[in-house]
Formats: C-alpha cells, sequence, structure tokens
C-alpha cells in the first residue's frame, strides 16, 4: 500500500524566503505526482503536476522536482509572500492500470510579513 | 470558468435525514470521485467512477451511495445521516490514464453538518 508523507507538517517563515516542502512515498511505481494547495475553508487547487518521465516542473515562483528512485518529490517556493499561506498537499498515482490517488499529510505554511 | 462545480456548498441536516450532494465537470474527464475531508484525517476516499457506468467504493463508503447519472455527473446520497458524517465533502475528476497529463481537478466543497 502507498504511503505519502510530508515533513514537516506545519512551517512558519518571514516573508521573503526561499522555503522547501518535502513529500516522500514508499512505492516508486507511480505514474504522476501532483502538489496542491488548500485555503482554510477552500476545495484543493492544482499547483503542479509531474509525470513520471519528467524530473521537474516550474510554475512561476514554484518549482516541484520528482526522484522516483528515492520516492521523494520537493515543492520549492521562491521569495515567499503572505498570500502563499495555506496548506499544501502532495498526491501520488500509481502507474500499472486504473489506480486511486493517494494524498500526503499536508505541511501548512504560514508566511509571516 | 471549466472545472468541478459542486452544490450545495452549505448543509444542515438532523439525524436520520436523506440528502443527495450534486457534481458537475465539464471538462469531459472520464473518471469522478467524491472524499470526505475531517480535521487530522485527511482527505478519505468515498466512492468513485472510473467511467461513466461503473462506481466502486473507495475507503469509507459505509453510510453512503452513488449515482453516475451521466459522464458530466457524480451524485453522493446520505440515506440516513449521522453525526459521524459531519465534515466537508469535495468532489473531483481526472482524465483517464492515457490522459493523465491534467490530473485532478476538484470542487470546492461542501460543508455538511448533521445535528
Amino acid at each position: 500500500k502507498q504511503e505519502v508523507t510530508q515533513i514537516p507538517a506545519a512551517l512558519s517563515v518571514p516573508e521573503g524566503e526561499n522555503l522547501v516542502l518535502n513529500c516522500s512515498f514508499t512505492d516508486s511505481a507511480i505514474y504522476n505526482l501532483q502538489w496542491f494547495r488548500q485555503d482554510p475553508g477552500k476545495g484543493l487547487t492544482s499547483l503542479l503536476l509531474i509525470q513520471s518521465s519528467q524530473r521537474e516542473q516550474t510554475s512561476g515562483r514554484l518549482n516541484a522536482s520528482l526522484d522516483k528512485s528515492s520516492g521523494r518529490s520537493t515543492l520549492y517556493i521562491a521569495a515567499s509572500q503572505p498570500g502563499d499561506s495555506a496548506t499544501y498537499l502532495c498526491a501520488v498515482l500509481p502507474g500499472g492500470g486504473y489506480q486511486k490517488v493517494t494524498f500526503g499529510t499536508g505541511t501548512k505554511l504560514q508566511v509571516i510579513p | 470558468n471549466a472545472g468541478v462545480t459542486q452544490t450545495p456548498k452549505f448543509q444542515v441536516l438532523k439525524t436520520g435525514q436523506s440528502m443527495t450532494l450534486q457534481c458537475a465537470q465539464d471538462m469531459n474527464h472520464n473518471s469522478m470521485y467524491w472524499y470526505r475531508q475531517d480535521p487530522g484525517m485527511g482527505l478519505r476516499l468515498i466512492y468513485y467512477s472510473a467511467s461513466e457506468g461503473t462506481t466502486d467504493k473507495g475507503e469509507v463508503p459505509n453510510g453512503y451511495n452513488v449515482s453516475r447519472l451521466n459522464k458530466r455527473e457524480f451524485s453522493l446520497r446520505l440515506e440516513s445521516a449521522a453525526p459521524s458524517q459531519t465534515s466537508v465533502y469535495f468532489c473531483a475528476s481526472s482524465v483517464s490514464l492515457e490522459g493523465q497529463k491534467y490530473g485532478y481537478t476538484f470542487g470546492s466543497g461542501t460543508r455538511l453538518t448533521v445535528v
């Protein structure tokens, strides 16, 4: 059974810092990995999707990397802003036919002005 | 805007009442899902529909039923609501394996309270 862990569970940083969120998964036979953000009381918004053949994806100040062999993905946020405050979730889709996604436990980020 | 639409956004039920949560997507996705999210429990899959005409149980299906009405719509029904079903419910959709490039898209959620 795939297990997805996100460390740290919570993170507080001053505005302007560069930061890294971590996502670890136990089964490296994945099809893709997706990063989401969730604002309080809201749904999940997709940030980046990395397919298994890719090593990274970038969107604006966000960069996500994928290392299947080590079972890790990182989400890098450059020059953090208070608007980045949210919970960040990674989701892993295993390979091999139709499969259901496994979500990580999330990292709650607070960026202090 | 294209996406996943859920109704209602908020609902309060009395124990034993029934209700249906509606979900519709306009992205021509094959697969649709219902999740519940509870503090400290993360997202848990209730039911999913891999394609039109099929539905399967997820991690926590007890007390729920679903209907995949057509490719666009996937509803979740609570036949006899219980306080343990107080939660935030999310509907999601995704393309089939061949088009997995687009990943998952989530609705904005339904906040349900059962008293």
